[in-house]
């Protein structure tokens, strides 16, 4: 099981609103990562995670939080996002913290969320 | 500051031939890179992975080869397919030695689409 799921697939929120991203591996992966893509950009990392405590935060703004709940799950908590934040959200997980050693990071699906 | 470029957007190739997909970086603590095929609404997917301490990798149809010395690395697709048909996208990584923020980061280049037509 090389998987990396992430829910919902689609996420349409107001500028108002309280919404969670989630994201599961089951392949006894130590780090985790969330990512955001643009239209026809490269993924920027947002948020690393090693041994469920937060090892990079990328800059970025409050609204966006992270949670590692345990070793498997990794959740990206949304609040009073503005239409810019609109883009294609990945998690990524790798076997150790990269940077340590030969190990690739395996991506989800992502969800593709939409600011209105 | 574009660490990780890939300066051809997009490549044309016919099925059979050869796909070379080029990359190159400018932070010489990077030591471990990767290349991504990504479809549209998907996430990235890992093909594969060089350490800068070889010079080639290789993994059924696909190769990559790093010059460390030019800091470029290249993906070589043989023989394309039209399932190959993807954007691709190379990645670094910085080591220990990087400090920073660059330890346990990917940095991507920009990707380049690949179109293999039959």
């Amino acid at each position: 099981d090389t998987e990396v799921t992430q829910t919902p697939k689609h996420l349409v929120m107001g500028m108002t609103n309280k919404k969670s991203l989630k994201c599961e591996q089951h392949m006894g992966h130590r780090a985790m990562y969330w990512y955001k893509q643009k239209a026809k950009k490269p993924p920027e990392l947002m948020f690393v995670y090693s041994y469920e405590k937060l090892s990079i935060n990328e800059s970025v703004p409050s609204r966006f939080s992270p949670e590692c709940p345990n070793s498997s799950l990794l959740n990206l908590h949304l609040h009073a996002l503005q239409p810019e934040d609109s883009a294609l959200y990945l998690c990524a997980s790798s076997r150790i913290l990269i940077g340590t050693g030969d190990t690739e990071a395996f991506f989800g699906q992502g969800t593709r969320l939409t600011v209105v | 500051d574009q660490q990780v470029k890939q300066n051809s957007p997009s490549l044309s190739v016919q099925e059979g031939r050869i796909s070379i997909l080029n990359c190159d970086y400018t932070n010489s603590m990077f030591d471990y890179f990767l290349w991504y095929k990504k479809y549209p609404a998907e996430g990235p997917t890992f093909l594969i992975s060089i350490s800068s301490i070889k010079d080639k990798n290789e993994d059924g149809r696909f190769t990559v080869f790093l010059n460390k010395s030019a800091k470029h690395l290249s993906l070589h697709i043989v023989p394309s397919q039209p399932g190959d048909s993807a954007v691709y996208f190379c990645a670094a990584r910085g080591g220990r030695g990087a400090g920073g923020t660059s330890y346990g980061k990917l940095t991507f280049g920009q990707g380049t689409i690949l179109t293999v037509h039959p």
